[in-house]
């Protein structure tokens, strides 16, 4: 399976702000990105898919692809607290997903 | 509800024992995906199948792990003689086509004693 290493957490933000996740990944031929918000004790559930370089914005979640750098980053605006979860990357690896272990997020009140 | 199914939710079992879980993928779904997560990691992929045809086992599925999805629609995962290293989340994903994004199911817990 291909790499994905993405930044440890926790990652504790306040309630309101910017909060920023970042991955990277192996191989250069990678050609679909995702992400996906799991809680605790539950399966995940996918918020972003992003293909080509450049921005993907969806509501608070704004999903940035670089794959000359073989980077893919995650901002939530205005994080709230039910945005408190891990949130996973993955990776399309000849069909199947390769993941991150994935950064625990907290939004404190 | 037109997601994905997994049953059952949660499964306790002694070592040694044989157990098995479905997986009911979304209907218009072509792919259906086993993956295995374990704590503080992300999902492992296990194996797919497109179709009733299963195209891809990872070297993670023992013998003691079989899969099939007869008639290319639900699926089966039966793990033989369970192992206390077997204790896992087990999840389910499909997907239509070769890019296109992965749903799970609620996944099924094993715990074995």
């Amino acid at each position: 399976q291909k790499e994905v290493e993405q930044n440890s957490g926790p990652l504790s933000v306040p309630e309101g702000a910017i909060a920023s996740l970042n991955c990277t990944y192996s191989d250069r031929g990678s050609q679909s990105f995702f992400w996906y918000r799991q809680y605790s004790g539950k399966s995940p559930e996918l918020i972003m898919s992003i293909y080509s370089n450049g921005d993907k914005e969806d509501g608070r979640f704004t999903a940035q692809l670089n794959k000359a750098s073989q980077y893919v980053s995650l901002l939530i605006r205005d994080s709230q607290p039910s945005d408190s979860a891990t949130y996973l990357c993955a990776v399309n690896d000849d069909y199947k997903l390769s993941f991150g272990a994935g950064t625990t997020v907290t939004v404190r009140a | 509800d037109t997601g994905v199914s997994q049953d059952p939710r949660h499964k306790i079992t002694k070592r040694g024992q044989n157990v098995t879980f479905r997986c009911d993928p979304i209907s218009e779904h072509n792919r259906l995906y086993w993956y295995r997560q374990t704590l503080g990691q992300g999902p492992e992929f296990l194996t797919y199948f497109q179709n009733e045809a299963q195209l891809e086992k990872s070297r993670l599925l023992s013998d003691r792990f079989s899969a099939e999805r007869p008639k290319g629609s639900f699926s089966t995962l039966e793990i033989q003689r369970t192992e206390q290293g077997d204790s896992a989340m087990y999840l389910c994903a499909s997907s239509w086509g070769t890019e296109g994004e992965q749903f799970f199911g609620p996944g099924t817990r094993l715990t074995v004693l």
